[in-house]
């Protein structure tokens, strides 16, 4: 059980476009969930945190213009990488946690973004 | 949020129990402290939380002293596929909310044949 979805599994996109990753709880309701990027040979780091309706939380230097997170649904957060540009060029995952007391957060696979 | 600290780097060898230590001084009262396993090109992967004592699921144990100061992942006799990086989070874990668990620099656990 506490399957995370997330979709695509890699993107490459021309700068100046947007890109659209989904993160989906496949068996469980998460009011919450979180978005991290990962650099190469480097450790996870908190993006922003989704709440379901209502404004996302993101974290000291990420920008919410940048970064659209939308949590419309208690098992659908997706986030935006508007108008691209090769330095957001990243691994993207996404993790939830079950609305239940001490449940560990669990995470998708990631997504590849590469922008030429 | 609690900071951990965990070595950057392990060796073994196939078969081998390896434990892997991490410091964690300032828990609060309210955290729990999960580990999870990552591959290159991968989400992280849950493998144990607890809070105090031991615990121990089909995959690893989880040692936790009683001041809860530091954690131990005791993985028993690996394979090459336990090469990975594996993380220790401490953090608290509200049904209603929920913060967003900060990831140190893990440990990068290398199996030879």
């Amino acid at each position: 059980g506490a399957v995370v979805s997330q979709h695509p599994s890699w993107v490459i996109c021309k700068s100046g476009t947007s890109v659209k990753i989904e993160c989906r709880s496949l068996d469980f309701q998460a009011t919450t969930m979180f978005w991290y990027r990962q650099f190469p040979k480097q450790s996870l780091m908190l993006m922003a945190t989704s709440n379901e309706g209502s404004k996302a939380t993101y974290e000291q230097g990420v920008e919410k213009d940048k970064f659209l997170i939308n949590h419309a649904s208690l098992t659908l957060s997706t986030l935006t990488v508007t108008s691209a540009h090769p330095e957001d060029s990243s691994f993207y995952i996404c993790s939830a946690r079950p609305d239940r007391e001490n449940s560990p957060l669990h995470f998708g696979n990631g997504t590849r973004l590469t922008v030429t | 949020l609690a900071k951990t600290t965990q070595p950057i780097s392990m060796d073994s060898y196939e078969g081998q129990e390896v434990n892997i230590t991490c410091s964690h001084n300032n828990i609060a009262t309210n955290d729990y402290i999960t580990w999870y396993q990552q591959f290159p090109s991968q989400g992280p992967r849950f493998i144990i939380q607890g809070y105090k004592t031991k615990v121990t699921n089909e995959v690893a144990s989880l040692f936790i002293p009683a001041d809860r100061k530091s954690s131990t992942l005791s993985l028993p006799r690996v394979s090459l596929s336990d090469t990975a990086v594996y993380y220790c989070l401490v953090g608290f874990h509200s049904g209603g909310g929920a913060d967003g668990l900060t990831f140190g620099k893990g440990t990068h656990l290398i199996i030879q044949p």
